[in-house]
């Protein structure tokens, strides 16, 4: 079945820019997203990127895909403290499907 | 953007009662609707995938007669946890697929206490 694996920390100094990357296995994922997760508090999505695109930016955030190696990272630029959280890559084959989750990588900022 | 609700936001019942959680979809119509269970600490499953209007298909390992899922109209879904357990306890999460916007759109969660 499909995976989808994270690093599970990562920790930055405020102003610094955050890389999470995120590995898949299905061949056949369309939509790619990220969300984020606040302690306890639903899932916000940031961005998405489809399968036939390699880079998308939004603001702080940049997406990049590389679909040979099945690899997305997200970058977070000038991180804040206001950036800590969970953030979770998921998959899933369109957008009526059902999502597959990473595991969640923690941010953590420090002031 | 496109907002999923859900009702109620936290729930605490005592074991063996009955917790029915209410998800909807505000200005969107979700053919499919996604129930997701979260244990602390860990990421999110998948529960079970709800068709309007039909049954819903449950995932391997999820018993299908404890969590009865509705899909009774385009904008609400409800999952009812019967029997609840403290095992039970968990963040149940669900999320609607907006077609137009090709974009699938999560709830807030309902973080269910069973004591």
């Amino acid at each position: 079945g499909e995976d989808v694996e994270q690093s599970l920390f990562l920790s930055v100094r405020e102003g610094d820019s955050s890389v999470i990357n995120c590995t898949y296995t299905d061949s056949s994922s369309t939509y790619l997203y990220w969300y984020k997760q606040e302690p306890g508090a639903g899932l916000q999505l940031l961005t998405y990127i489809f399968s036939n695109m390699d880079m998308k930016q939004d603001q702080r955030l940049t997406v990049l895909l590389n679909k040979k190696d099945k690899h997305l990272s997200l970058r977070i630029a000038d991180t804040q403290t206001g950036d800590s959280a969970i953030y979770f890559c998921a998959e899933s084959m369109s957008a009526g499907n059902m999502l597959t989750f990473g595991g969640g990588t923690r941010l953590m900022v420090k002031p | 953007g496109a907002v999923v609700s859900q009702h109620p936001s936290w729930v605490i019942c005592k074991s063996g009662t009955s917790v029915k959680i209410e998800c909807r979809s505000l200005d969107f119509q979700a053919t499919t609707m996604f129930w997701y269970r979260q244990f602390p600490k860990q990421s999110l499953m998948l529960m079970a995938t709800s068709n309007e209007g039909s049954k819903a298909t449950y995932e391997q390992g999820v018993e299908k007669d404890k969590f009865l899922i509705n899909h009774a109209s385009l904008t609400l879904s409800t999952l009812t946890v019967t029997s609840a357990h403290p095992e039970d306890s968990s963040f149940y999460i669900c999320s609607g697929g907006d077609r137009l916007t090709d974009t699938q759109y999560f709830g807030p969660g309902t973080r269910l206490t069973v004591l």
